[in-house]
């Protein structure tokens, strides 16, 4: 398996543009994490999904962060219009979920992204 | 779920055990620990989690105190490569609770 794939791997926009960061989560997963994370806050939790439906998006700063996982293959992170302080690496996790026994949460690369 | 205390930074000499301490003294009793490390610029790796016994595997050993308040991950045999930041999390492992939350982690540094 190719692990948890992330596109692009960086990204450099201009303050008020759409982004948007793809993820395409390792094949039979059934939950998704986004992270974000900056050497100030470190490593936050944005929002997560299980079979496709959004669990928790308390971590999602603001109205101009927005996520979808239209199927469980591929999921997006918008940002609209991005701000400077958005700047930071956005990393996508997959694992299988259920109950019992823990499964490992697998990390993509991530995406570097860079709001001038 | 329960807060963890970690320190911010420890050096170990090549070939040296690493013993990184975790403190997660309001842990209750159905909430595991769990370490994750993540090595510069890479997304974070699963290491190991335990609930009250202590655990083994090919990558590290996991003690826990009597008391679940606090842990050590021991890296036995610390490579140049295990330099990265180590994350100890508390979480109930429950179908519902799905969520894996990172604090600021401690700093590892091995030296030749």
């Amino acid at each position: 398996d190719a692990g948890v794939i992330q596109s692009p791997r960086h990204e450099v926009t201009e303050m008020g543009q759409e982004v948007t960061l793809r993820c395409k989560p390792i094949s039979g997963h059934n939950s998704l994490f986004w992270y974000r994370q900056t050497m100030m806050r470190g490593l936050e939790l944005l929002i997560y999904f299980n079979n496709n439906v959004p669990i928790d998006d308390s971590g999602m700063p603001e109205d101009r962060f927005s996520a979808k996982m239209p199927n469980a293959s591929f999921s997006t992170l918008k940002i609209q219009p991005s701000e400077p302080r958005d700047s930071a690496v956005y990393f996508c996790a997959s694992r299988t979920s259920g109950t019992g026994s823990y499964n490992e949460q697998f990390f993509g690369p991530g995406t570097r992204l860079t709001v001038l | 779920d329960a807060k963890t205390t970690q320190p911010p930074s420890m050096d170990c000499a090549e070939g040296r055990a690493a013993n990184l301490p975790c403190n997660h003294s309001t842990i209750s009793g159905n909430e595991y620990v769990y370490w994750y490390r993540q090595i510069h610029s890479q997304g974070p790796q699963y290491i190991i989690h335990g609930l009250k016994n202590n655990e083994t595997n090919e990558m590290a050993s996991l003690i826990i105190t009597e008391d679940r308040k606090s842990s050590t991950l021991i890296l036995p045999h610390a490579t140049l490569r295990d330099t990265a930041v180590y994350y100890c999390i508390v979480r109930r492992n429950s179908y519902n609770n799905n969520d894996m939350r990172f604090g600021a982690g401690t700093r590892l540094t091995v030296k030749p």
